[in-house]
Order: structure tokens, then C-alpha cells, then sequence
């Protein structure tokens, strides 16, 4: 079945000790998305790739970075964590910018 | 500030009871999305509904738009306990800024 796949599902580093989580896609979308979202909160958009254009919101910190290779996989590196990061990170991939969004299932990232 | 704020923040029903949550939003849209999202999971898209659209309908799933008020219902009837989840809408703007803006969700309970 075509879908989203993230990896890994939880994620436990050091304050200050850089961390990559991925995404994978098979549904051949042009659009990806990452987000962060803290509990009982709305997901909060950190950027996202329109093919290979790269589009960063205002208000995500420097600290968050994100690669995108290919049209199947998007990285989404995290320099040096901070206690605020411990968040659950969501993908989530589109055929058209503004349109269905088909979500992973998410990385619980943990910071110690 | 966010797009989308809905009402109420939590909801709990009897079994079989139907269902309503509110979004209002600020600004024109394109389109208002609702997804579904079960605890510690990614979300689940549910219906898109187009500005130049009023209602639509998914098997137990209604949604109206009223764009005059900036407003959108969802209505869940027969509600089931596996519909016990956090409800999202999500606004695309209509100048084209090719993402979504979620709203603070509402956390439904179904009661057995």
C-alpha cells in the first residue's frame, strides 16, 4: 500500500546532541511537509519542499534543518536539541501544495 | 496567530449520540480540510470541502462551510467508540501560500 513511513517512531538523545529523523513516501507527491506538534497542541509547520524548492517557515528556529534527496525521502536534522524540542514530528506529503495531506505516523522525540 | 480556532476545546458523548465540532477562521480560504488524529498517532485526513462549496458528506461524516461567517461544522452521527479521537480543521489560504494552517482541535470522547 502506498503510504508514509517514518523512522524511527521514538527517538531519545542528549541535550546538545544532533539528531536526524526521516521520512519516506511512496505515493509519488511532489509536496512535503514537516511539523512539530507538543502535546495537546495543533501541528505547527517548521517548512516543507515543493519538489525540490525549499520553503522555510518565519518562525523556524535555525536549530532545524531538513534535506530532501529525492522525491521519495525528506530529513529533517535537528543541530543541537534542546529541552523545548521533545516534541512529536510529523510528516506528511501532498500531490498539490494546499490539498490532502497524508500524514506518517510521527517520531516522538525525546531530550534528555 | 493561528487560522483556525475550534469549538469546543473537549467533547464527551454517549455511544451512539451524534457528534458536532465548530472551526472558524480569519482570513479567506481555498479550501477547509478536518483530520482525525488517535492519541500518540499521525493524523488521518477526513473531507475537504472547496470555498465555493456549503456541504459535503463522507458515510457518518457531514461538513458545512459558511463562508460569509468564516465558519465550518463537522458532525459525527452514530458516534462509535473507536470515533474517540482529536479532531483538526485545516485552512489553505487563498493567496496561495501552498500549506495548511491547523486549528487548536477539538478532543472528542465517546462514551460506551
Amino acid at each position: 500500500d502506498a503510504m508514509v513511513i517514518q523512522n524511527p517512531r521514538y527517538q531519545v538523545t542528549q541535550f546538545g546532541k544532533p539528531v536526524t529523523l526521516s521520512c519516506s513516501q511512496t505515493l509519488n507527491h511532489n509536496v512535503m511537509y514537516w511539523y512539530q506538534q507538543k502535546s495537546s497542541q495543533a501541528p505547527k509547520l517548521l517548512f516543507h519542499y515543493y519538489d525540490k524548492d525549499f520553503n522555510n517557515e518565519a518562525d523556524t528556529p535555525d536549530n532545524f534543518q531538513s534535506r530532501r534527496p529525492n522525491t521519495s525521502f525528506c530529513f529533517l536534522d535537528i543541530r543541537s536539541p534542546g529541552l523545548g524540542d521533545a516534541a512529536m514530528y510529523l510528516c506528511a506529503t501532498s500531490w498539490l501544495a494546499g490539498e490532502t495531506q497524508y500524514f506518517g505516523p510521527g517520531t516522538r522525540l525525546l531530550v534528555l | 496567530s493561528q487560522q483556525g480556532e475550534e469549538d469546543p476545546q473537549a467533547l464527551s458523548i454517549q455511544e451512539g449520540e451524534n457528534a458536532t465540532m465548530n472551526c472558524s477562521y480569519k482570513t479567506s480560504i481555498n479550501n477547509l480540510q478536518w483530520y482525525r488524529q488517535n492519541s500518540g498517532r499521525g493524523l488521518v485526513h477526513l473531507i475537504l470541502i472547496r470555498s465555493n462549496e456549503r456541504e459535503k458528506h463522507s458515510g457518518r461524516l457531514r461538513v458545512t462551510l459558511d463562508t460569509s461567517k468564516k465558519s465550518s461544522s463537522l458532525l459525527i452521527t452514530a458516534s462509535r467508540a473507536a470515533d474517540t479521537a482529536s479532531y483538526f480543521c485545516a485552512t489553505e489560504q487563498n493567496f496561495g501560500n501552498e500549506k495548511l494552517t491547523f486549528g487548536t482541535g477539538t478532543r472528542l470522547t465517546i462514551i460506551p
